[in-house]
């Protein structure tokens, strides 16, 4: 099966900062990749989809980019409500493994 | 507006049986695949099941594999997930989520499952 590994496991970013976090496959997986955002007690929400797109109703702050096995989720100016912990999952084919999850936190 | 909603959790003891169920409404639910996806205290996303909108099709995740069941039942807009022989490591939040094609799009608010002695 293709694990999925994201870095960092967490981070702490002042608010304004840009922040990046990576994800890889160990296998290529084209655009086949989701983002989520779980905000503490809550339940996670699907950000982006096919690797770039972002989901309806996402703020325009949030990116990704990528193909194959090489992933990136970009917040480009961190705000308080983006505290959370973000995953990455593929989803090319069965299983659609998560990645381990990436913790922001607010410097 | 889409709505999806857990029942069926609860505290079992190891060995012990649990069926989960969840609700769906506000979209055509035969239409969409569907998925069981878990989450241990203070862990990760871990996805469980996966069934075809027809139920045809049908995946698993090795760690329940021969142990879980998902099904559905269309005409009354429900998915199931029967699991048996639970065991310790199956303690999580179980999340009904709705598939749009591979990304996860919607997700019930979850019901926990509890296996301790």
């Amino acid at each position: 099966d293709i694990q999925m590994t994201q870095s960092p496991s967490s981070l702490s970013a002042s608010v304004g900062d840009r922040v990046t976090i990576t994800c890889r496959a160990s296998q290529g997986i084209s655009n086949y990749l989701a983002w989520y955002q779980q905000k503490p007690g809550k339940v996670p929400e699907l950000l982006i989809y096919a690797a770039s797109t972002l989901q309806s109703g996402v703020p325009s702050r949030f990116s990704g980019s990528g193909s194959g096995t090489d992933f990136t989720l970009t917040i480009s100016s961190l705000q308080p409500e983006d505290v959370a912990t973000f995953y990455c999952q593929k989803y090319d084919s069965a299983p659609p493994t998560f990645g381990q999850g990436t913790k922001v936190e607010i410097k | 507006e889409v709505q999806l909603v857990e029942s069926g959790g609860g505290l079992v003891q190891p060995g012990e049986s649990l069926r989960l169920s969840c609700a769906a409404s506000g979209f055509p639910f035969s239409v969409y695949p569907m998925n069981w996806v878990r989450q241990a205290p203070e862990k990760g996303l871990e996805w469980v099941s996966y069934i075809t909108g027809s139920g045809t099709t049908i995946y698993y995740a090795d760690s329940v594999k021969g142990r879980f069941t998902i099904s559905r039942d269309n005409a009354q807009n429900s998915l199931y997930l029967q699991m048996n022989s639970l065991r310790a490591d199956d303690t999580a939040v179980y999340y009904c989520v709705r598939d749009e094609g591979g990304p996860l799009d919607y997700w019930g608010q979850g019901t926990l499952v509890a296996v301790s002695s």
